[in-house]
Parts: C-alpha cells; sequence; structure tokens
C-alpha cells in the first residue's frame, strides 16, 4: 500500500501570501489531520477531517483552515502568511483505529 | 494543563550501551500512548500504541512500557542506526489541544 503523500515538499512564500498544501492518504484511509511542526513548539495539532466534515480543530487562527474531499483527499490553507509560520506542516491518516500514519511533510519557508 | 513531556532533550551512546527514554505525561481521560521515531526532514513513523498501565510492546531493539504516569522506551544494544529523534504522544477525546499531545521528543545519537 502507497503510504501518505503530501505535494509540494518544499514551498517559499513571501509574508502576506497565501498557500495551500495537499494530502492524498493511504488508500481506505478515512480520517486525515494536519499538523504543525517547529523547533519550538514541537509538533502541534492543526485539525481533523473524517468524511468531508471537520471533527476537531486546535488552537490556531483563523488564518488556517482546510477542508476535504469525497476521496478523502485534504487541503490546508494558511493566508496573509506571517514569518511564524514558516515550518514542516504533517498530515497523517488513519482509518478506523487510533494509529496515525504521517506523510514526509511541507516544509514552507515566509520570508 | 493538559501536558506531554519527554526526557532526556538529548542522549549520545555508544553503540551497545543499552538506555531508556522517559515520557511522563498529565492528561485526564487517557485513551492511548504512541511512540514515534522521526528521521531528519521526515514525517514520524509509527512505531507502538499502548493502552493501560503494565502494557509492553517489542520491536527489534526496542520495548515500550506504559505506567499510570508515565511511559519509557527501552534500547538494547543500540546500532548508529538507531539514531533519530524518539517522540511520545498521548492520544484522547475532548481536549482543546485535539485528540493528540506530542512530546517535544529525545533526539538519540549512537555512535560506532
Amino acid at each position: 500500500k502507497a503510504g501518505v503523500t503530501q505535494t509540494p515538499r518544499y514551498l517559499i512564500k513571501t509574508r502576506g501570501q497565501q498557500v495551500t498544501l495537499s494530502c492524498s492518504p493511504i488508500s481506505g484511509h478515512r480520517s486525515v489531520s494536519w499538523y504543525q511542526q517547529t523547533p519550538g513548539q514541537g509538533l502541534q495539532f492543526l485539525f481533523e477531517y473524517f468524511s468531508e466534515t471537520q471533527r476537531n480543530k486546535g488552537n490556531f487562527p483563523g488564518r488556517f483552515s482546510g477542508r476535504q474531499f469525497s476521496n478523502s483527499r485534504s487541503e490546508m490553507n494558511v493566508s496573509t502568511l506571517e514569518l511564524g509560520d514558516s515550518a514542516l506542516y504533517l498530515c497523517a491518516s488513519r482509518q478506523t483505529g487510533d494509529e496515525q500514519y504521517f506523510g514526509p511533510g511541507t516544509r514552507l519557508t515566509v520570508t | 494543563e493538559d501536558q506531554v513531556t519527554q526526557s532526556p532533550e538529548a542522549l549520545r551512546l555508544q553503540e551497545g550501551e543499552s538506555s531508556s527514554l522517559n515520557c511522563s505525561y498529565t492528561v485526564s481521560g487517557l485513551r492511548g500512548l504512541f511512540w514515534y521515531r522521526q528521521d531528519p526532514g521526515k514525517g514520524p513513523e509509527f512505531l507502538f500504541t499502548l493502552y493501560s498501565a503494565g502494557e509492553e510492546k517489542e520491536k527489534e531493539r526496542l520495548k515500550a512500557t506504559l505506567t499510570k504516569k508515565e511511559s519509557f522506551l527501552h534500547i538494547t544494544a543500540p546500532k548508529p542506526e538507531d539514531s533519530a529523534t524518539y517522540l511520545c504522544a498521548v492520544f484522547y477525546y475532548g481536549g482543546s489541544q485535539g485528540n493528540l499531545i506530542f512530546g517535544k521528543g529525545t533526539k538519540l545519537s549512537v555512535k560506532p
């Protein structure tokens, strides 16, 4: 089975721009979660989607949003980018169990 | 406040020198605890899930254990390829931080 894939792998954006990241879960997995990883804060939960519905949301501002499509693929959008948004953005999928399987991440650099 | 703390932050071992990593947590309504391994520039790789105090799981040179307040990841006779950051995460329902809280990890370096 193919693992979780994320595109693009690397992005450089300018402060004030917006960005969209994409995640394709493992086949058959209907839950997709997004995380932000920084050296200072570690891994922090952004949100989880299941069957196209946001099921849970972390403590991030409204500039961070997401959605899930009927094929379980998910996108995450960040508007009005700030320097502090530079991070590794990770997507994880799971089936019915608790274990989450992570993709390789998208490295976002905001200049 | 719900939180997960890992210690030490960094650990340097000689090949073959066994040791343990610690993960302590203060969470109400714990459902389970995960261990992940993360290599530089990659996403975390799932290792173990533990659900109840006293439970143990093993995989090659790694053994994870769980008590009511903490978990240990024991590394027996490590090899250089075990070098990575090891993350633990607590899984629970209804938290303000989502349903999975990660510790900041222990960076393990194993020298030949």
